[in-house]
């Protein structure tokens, strides 16, 4: 059983270039999370996806950061018109069922690096 | 919204000893309390949870606690090994929805 995947694992862009960031699940799981982690801080929340929703998007910057997951394929997160302050890693977290407080299982990161 | 609150933010004990990392909650509402532990570059890794039903947990070596009237959970970590260097982060959830403490860096020392 794939534990949750995610690509690129580090991602390299200028400034003004847009960063698309994919998460798939666990087998299973249709909730779908994502994270910010800035360099020796926590895990900021940014967005609360299931499959064709967003249902939780308070913590996500309002201008050039968008996310989808879809019914078929991962999940995206995107940012674009990047700048120096996006650099960060990005991790997603995946469970099966909201209601019944499973937890949440982590993928690998993508790394984002703006220049 | 919920406010998480983790302290300390770093910790150095010797090896054998006990490590205590402790967090506040805001939101009475928070149900779910997961501890993760992240090694340097690698991924958030659940190691121990409590809901808000139990007050007490072990796991091996691992135990957390919580004390829903004064609103906060403690990891308690015994007999610490070199291996046990990491972050951990505490968090608690309310329908699904996690707010993570900073983290507390925890070196063990030999």
């Amino acid at each position: 059983n794939a534990g949750v995947m995610q690509n690129p694992r580090h991602l390299v862009r200028r400034r003004g270039q847009e960063a698309r960031l994919r998460c798939s699940p666990m087998k299973g799981h249709s909730h779908v999370y994502w994270y910010r982690q800035l360099p020796e801080e926590g895990l900021k929340f940014m967005v609360y996806l299931q499959k064709e929703n967003i249902i939780d998007e308070s913590g996500m910057p309002k201008e050039r950061f968008s996310a989808e997951f879809p019914k078929e394929g991962p999940s995206i997160l995107r940012i674009q018109q990047v700048v120096r302050g996006d650099s960060a890693a990005y991790f997603c977290a995946s469970s099966p069922n909201r209601v019944n407080q499973e937890t949440q299982y982590f993928g690998p990161g993508t790394r984002l690096l703006v220049l | 919204g919920e406010n998480v609150e983790q302290h300390p933010s770093t910790l150095s004990v010797q090896e054998g000893d006990s490590a205590v990392i402790k967090c506040t909650y805001s939101d009475s509402a928070s149900n779910y309390f997961p501890w993760y532990k992240q090694e340097l570059g690698k991924r958030p890794q659940l190691i121990i949870d409590i809901r808000s039903n139990v007050g007490e947990k072990k796991d091996q070596r691992i135990a957390v606690t919580l004390n829903k009237t004064a609103k906060h959970f403690s990891l308690h970590i015994t007999e610490t090994q070199p291996e046990d260097s990491a972050v951990y982060f505490c968090a608690a959830s309310s329908w699904g929805k996690f707010q993570f403490g900073a983290g507390t860096q925890v070196v063990v020392t030999p």
